[in-house]
């Protein structure tokens, strides 16, 4: 069985710009979350997506959003880079039905904003 | 505010000792707990979880969860060099996970 899988692996941005994240769950996972890993600050929740639907978002500034596609893979966007910004995007897929719903991580996208 | 503190370290051991990782929450809201393995540059990955009260065996890992005390460890026995890695606790508050900001852990052949 396939895993989480994330594009692109590494993105370069200079402040100011949009960037865009790929995340396709694992088969049969319906809810699709985004966590930001910066430097030094640990693992921070983002959004949480099931059936097409935002369900919950940690305490980020609006220019952080995405959406979730029929096939329940998902889009992170970025608008209005700053420099803060650079860390490692991680997503994370889980059933919504099955306990404990544990979440399984992709490999991340490292974004870097110069 | 609901947080998951661990003691960043690192927790230096001897390899084919036991390594006892340690958390605490704040919330007794959360009713699941689980312990992710990071290596260096790579995403964290899904070692055991626990919702129950006592101990689940997986292994060489061993969860250990006190509700009362609000406490989760990990036991990690005959530690190996390749079980050198961050560990990072985290707690389940609706479908959201809060993380611990992980322990370094460093195995010593």
């Amino acid at each position: 069985e396939a895993g989480v899988t994330q594009s692109p692996t590494h993105l370069i941005k200079t402040r100011g710009q949009q960037a865009t994240l790929r995340c396709s769950p694992i088969s049969g996972h319906t809810s699709v979350y985004w966590y930001q890993q910066a430097l030094g600050l640990g693992l921070q929740f983002l959004l949480w997506y099931d059936e097409g639907e935002e369900r919950n978002r940690g305490n980020f500034p609006p220019r952080f959003s995405g959406r979730q596609f029929p096939n329940y893979s998902s889009e992170l966007n970025v608008n209005a880079l700053e420099l803060e910004d650079s860390a490692l995007y991680l997503c994370a897929s889980s059933y919504l039905d099955r306990a404990p719903y544990e979440q399984y991580f992709g490999p991340g996208t490292r974004l870097t904003v110069t | 505010q609901k947080e998951v503190e661990q003691n960043s370290g690192p927790l230096s051991v001897p390899e084919g000792a036991i390594a006892s990782l340690n958390c605490t929450y704040s919330d007794q809201g959360s009713q699941s707990f689980f312990w992710y393995r990071q290596y260096s540059g790579k995403s964290p990955e899904l070692i055991m979880f626990i919702y129950s009260n006592g101990d689940k065996e997986d292994g060489r890992f061993t969860a250990q969860l006190n509700k009362a005390s609000q406490y989760v460890s990990l036991l990690i026995r005959d530690s190996q060099p390749s079980d050198s890695a961050t560990y990072l606790c985290a707690a389940k508050y609706g479908n959201k996970l809060v993380f611990g900001a992980g322990t370094i852990l460093r195995v010593k052949s």
